[in-house]
């Protein structure tokens, strides 16, 4: 499995924007690049995916670099409902899906 | 949508006891987990089965057994419940299709204290 790495813990005033940056340098050309959030007392959802190309969905966007080393999640405006810990996840396939510790993101009102 | 449900939510048992955390998605994955939450980290997988008869090994298997009963349940079992079990466990089921990869859907959890 890819490796990935996160920061323990993010802060970001509520209404600005958040970049959540995952470093995976052991991505293989076939893993997919995840994210997902995990609010408190929830099981983690789904929040966006990505191969090679940005993508933006109503959650989120993802941006991914050029040598998919790297992948940066960003919420565009952020609320309090915002906070959580949030994922990236390497995956291929019928894999073992392996979570990190994830980046715990503050919304400072 | 249920999506994936397991029972129960809350558990409290003594040292030694057996139980048995159960799972069903409704969703017709072939995929399904059993992934383990301590305090203030993230999720460790316990089991996996990549379909209906199948089950591996995740990174924590030890103490637990677990059961693919058909394709929509997939149950979790401490035969002997010790205190370092005291966690919150969730199961969760996934599809891999050609653009989407693996994408995993987690129940609500179940907490358990073993005292």
């Amino acid at each position: 499995d890819a490796k990935t790495t996160q920061p323990n813990s993010m802060e970001s005033n509520e209404e600005e924007p958040v970049h959540l940056p995952c470093n995976h340098s052991t991505i293989s050309g076939t893993d997919y690049i995840h994210w997902y959030r995990q609010l408190p007392s929830q099981g983690p959802e789904y929040v966006i995916h990505g191969l090679t190309s940005n993508v933006n969905n109503r959650m989120a966007s993802l941006a991914i670099a050029e040598d998919r080393k790297s992948s940066t999640l960003i919420l565009h405006r952020a609320t309090l409902r915002d906070a959580a810990v949030y994922y990236c996840v390497m995956n291929f396939g019928n894999e073992k899906l392996t979570f990190g510790t994830g980046t715990r993101l503050t919304i400072i009102p | 949508n249920a999506g994936v449900t397991q029972t129960p939510k809350f558990q409290v048992l003594k040292t030694g006891q057996s139980m048995t955390l159960q799972c069903a998605q409704d969703m017709n994955h072939n995929s399904m987990y059993w992934y383990r939450q301590d305090p203030g980290m993230g999720l460790r997988l316990i089991y996996y089965s990549a379909s209906e008869g199948t089950t591996d090994k995740g990174e924590v298997p030890n103490g637990y057994n677990v059961s693919r009963l058909n394709k929509r349940e997939f149950s979790l079992r401490l035969e002997s419940a010790a205190p370092s079990q005291t966690s919150v466990y969730f199961c969760a089921s996934s599809e891999y299709h050609h653009f989407l990869g693996n994408t995993i859907y987690f129940g609500e959890g179940s907490w358990l204290t073993v005292v």
